[in-house]
């Protein structure tokens, strides 16, 4: 079975750029949840989506949002890109019920110049 | 709220030594609690979880955790480490019956000496 799949696995922006990330979950799994992971602030949850709508959200300013698809595959947008957004982004899918684990990709690393 | 504390941010032990890492959760009522390992440049790979039942999981690796409610605790053990094992390691809860948000602690690199 195909783990969780995160593209692209590097980027590079300037300042004031948008980015999109994607994330592919398991197959099965109707949860995504999304996390920035930084030096200093460590791993954060920005959001969770289940069946196309987001169900739980993190303490994250506006410019960062999100989307589910039909198939579960999930985006993730980050607009007016700012110094302090250059993170590792890590996307996790989980079957959504409760009662399972998540399982990580393995993140798209974020520089923003 | 729910947070999660690792108390050691970096700690060295022997190849072949045993290793305890220490996690302490503030929750309301029986949490999820869960442990990953990231080593560097990839994403998190679930060790164990804690939903509910005996209080003592095993994981993968050889890995083990005992969930203490009256020390709040979910420590996270191996009894002969190798040296592969060194990596970062995150303690995470979860409200019980949703799982798809964790609330992690700081982590706590490993590191193995040979």
């Amino acid at each position: 079975k195909a783990g969780v799949t995160q593209t692209p696995r590097y980027l590079i922006k300037t300042r004031g750029q948008q980015v999109t990330l994607s994330c592919s979950p398991i197959s099965g799994h109707r949860s995504v949840s999304w996390y920035q992971q930084t030096p200093g602030q460590g791993l954060q949850f920005l959001f969770e989506y289940f069946s196309e709508t987001q169900r739980n959200k993190g303490n994250f300013p506006g410019r960062f949002s999100g989307r589910q698809f039909s198939n579960s595959r999930s985006e993730m947008n980050v607009s007016t890109l700012e110094l302090g957004d250059s993170a590792l982004y890590l996307c996790a899918s989980s079957s959504g019920t409760g009662t399972g684990p998540q399982h990580f990709g393995d993140g798209t690393r974020l520089s923003i110049l | 709220a729910q947070s999660v504390t690792q108390p050691d941010i970096h700690i060295t032990v022997s190849e072949g030594a045993s290793l305890e890492l220490r996690c302490n959760y503030s929750y309301g009522a029986t949490p999820y609690l869960f442990w990953y390992v990231q080593s560097p440049g990839q994403g998190l790979q679930l060790l164990l979880k804690y939903f509910s039942g005996d209080t003592l999981v095993q994981g993968i690796k050889g890995f083990e955790a005992e969930f203490k409610r009256s020390q709040s605790s979910f420590n996270l053990r191996k009894p002969s480490v190798h040296w592969s094992d060194a990596a970062e390691y995150f303690c995470a809860v979860a409200s019980s019956g949703n799982t798809g948000k964790l609330i992690f602690g700081q982590g706590t690199t490993l590191q193995v000496k040979p």
